[in-house]
């Protein structure tokens, strides 16, 4: 089966800190997401990875980078934890990068709190 | 540029009833076309696909039916449960380098 396992259910920072949410994947996929989930605002894209040292900005990549050195591990880094970055984060990975059919898989997300 | 809409919620049905939760789209080509399921507290699980016009994808009791004329993929469930309460997101994939892009969710609560 599918796994996609994100590192932290729940987490709790202080503004200013350099925050890492880790997020494995055991499908040997090549695609790997970072979203952001707000009441009311749905899903958003911060980063994407189609491929090892790769990366694509997304819809609202102010504020954070990413970091992928395996093709296994995609990891979203704050570089100065904001409280508006308070949020559930929800890592995700699919396999196919052309035929646009597969789906993604979703990690169970981390609860930010940023204090 | 390419979107999905969905209905806002949130929905509100009793035990049994019919379900129609309406999605319709925007794209520059030609999408496969996914329906999410978060239940509280976990991440998005994918529902059901169809890749082409005029498929159905079914899952669950949930059905939902490529539909290019009217660019639209509304998910449909005869008799809903209780343990259907969560909420649902329509999303959309075009072939190439792209992410999925999805609706804003509906939040369904189903009560005895």
């Amino acid at each position: 089966d599918v796994k996609v396992t994100q590192s932290s259910r729940y987490l709790v920072k202080r503004t200013g800190e350099k925050v890492f949410l880790e997020c494995v994947q055991d499908m040997d996929h090549e695609n790997m997401f970072w979203y952001r989930q707000d009441p009311g605002l749905g899903l958003r894209l911060i980063y994407f990875s189609y491929d090892v040292k790769m990366k694509e900005k997304g819809d609202i990549p102010e504020g954070y980078s990413v970091s992928r050195e395996k093709k296994e591990r995609f990891s979203l880094i704050l570089e100065s934890a904001s409280t508006n970055q308070t949020s559930m984060y929800l890592c995700a990975s699919s396999r196919d990068r052309t035929g646009g059919n597969q789906p993604q898989h979703f990690g169970d997300g981390t609860r930010l709190s940023i204090l | 540029g390419n979107s999905v809409t969905q209905m806002e919620g949130p929905v509100t049905l009793s035990e049994e009833a019919f379900l129609t939760i309406n999605c319709t789209y925007t794209a520059t080509g030609y999408p496969s076309l996914f329906w999410y399921v978060q239940y509280p507290g976990e991440g998005l699980q994918l529902l059901l696909k169809a890749t082409k016009a005029d498929d159905k994808g079914s899952n669950k009791g949930f059905e939902a039916t490529y539909r290019k004329e009217t660019t639209s993929f509304h998910l449909e469930k005869g008799s809903v449960q209780v343990s259907d309460s969560a909420v649902y997101f329509c999303a959309l994939n075009l072939p190439g380098n792209t992410p999925l892009v999805f609706g804003k969710g509906t939040r369904l609560s189903v009560i005895a």
